[in-house]
């Protein structure tokens, strides 16, 4: 099974809007934490936003906010006030305690914002 | 702001012969990572690397594969013998031991794009 699905290969938003990228993962370790990352088409990779799985509060960071639903297994990444510069690919990636510092990344979701 | 840096930023080689990534993390980090990107596919971890010594690696670094610190500054990957396959972008990421979520984030390099021809 996939430790980290993202379910949207492709996404577009109009400027200004806000977008939810989708992101749900699979552990039956107690201790974990979930990142995203933003790979623009440069290549690098820009991270974004951490969320551990003991934090009682969503994640939040600028225009970056993680919708973390612990029952669900899922972590969208909610991104407000979209800008051109948004666009990218965006990963959602996890960290088990057990498997020590290792992350295991989703397969990505490239974000078009339009003008 | 405190970055890890990648050379070359681009290598060709051929088929078989051996190629050097290399890393310098940031200063104060202990914790030292190679993640290997192929064109249009997810990032995967190839390796971990603590304390001089490897603490974890994934399937795919098998025996072509060998990490090194040389000195205070260097992370380097080695691929012995490179396979069509190899060809893909290369990342280093470091990440510190202080307490709190902090210590998780990994910093990423720009990468080496490595075409294995």
């Amino acid at each position: 099974a996939q430790k980290i699905t993202q379910t949207q290969p492709g996404m577009f938003v109009q400027e200004k809007e806000a977008v939810t990228l989708d992101c749900t993962y699979d552990t039956s370790d107690p201790s974990y934490g979930l990142f995203w990352y933003k790979q623009p088409s440069s290549g690098e990779m820009i991270f974004l936003i951490y969320q551990g799985s003991y934090d009682q509060q969503n994640a939040t960071e600028g225009r970056y906010s993680l919708n973390f639903q612990k029952a669900r297994k899922s972590a969208n990444l909610v991104i407000s006030a979209s800008q051109l510069g948004d666009s990218a690919m965006y990963f959602c990636a996890m960290r088990e305690d057990n498997a020590g510092n290792m992350l295991t990344f989703g397969g990505g979701t490239r974000l078009m914002v339009k003008p | 702001e405190p970055e890890v840096t990648q050379t070359p930023s681009h290598q060709v080689t051929q088929m078989g012969q051996e190629v050097i990534l290399r890393c310098v993390p940031i200063s104060n980090h202990l914790y030292f990572y190679w993640y290997r990107q192929i064109l249009g596919q997810k990032v995967e971890f190839l390796v971990s690397f603590y304390n001089n010594e490897i603490s974890e690696k994934s399937e795919i670094f098998d025996d072509q594969f060998s990490v090194e610190r040389p000195d205070g500054s260097n992370f380097t990957l080695k691929i012995r013998s490179t396979k069509l396959e190899d060809s893909a972008m290369y990342f280093c990421a470091s990440s510190d031991t202080t307490d709190g979520p902090e210590r998780y984030e990994q910093f990423f390099g720009p990468g080496t794009r490595l075409t294995v021809l």
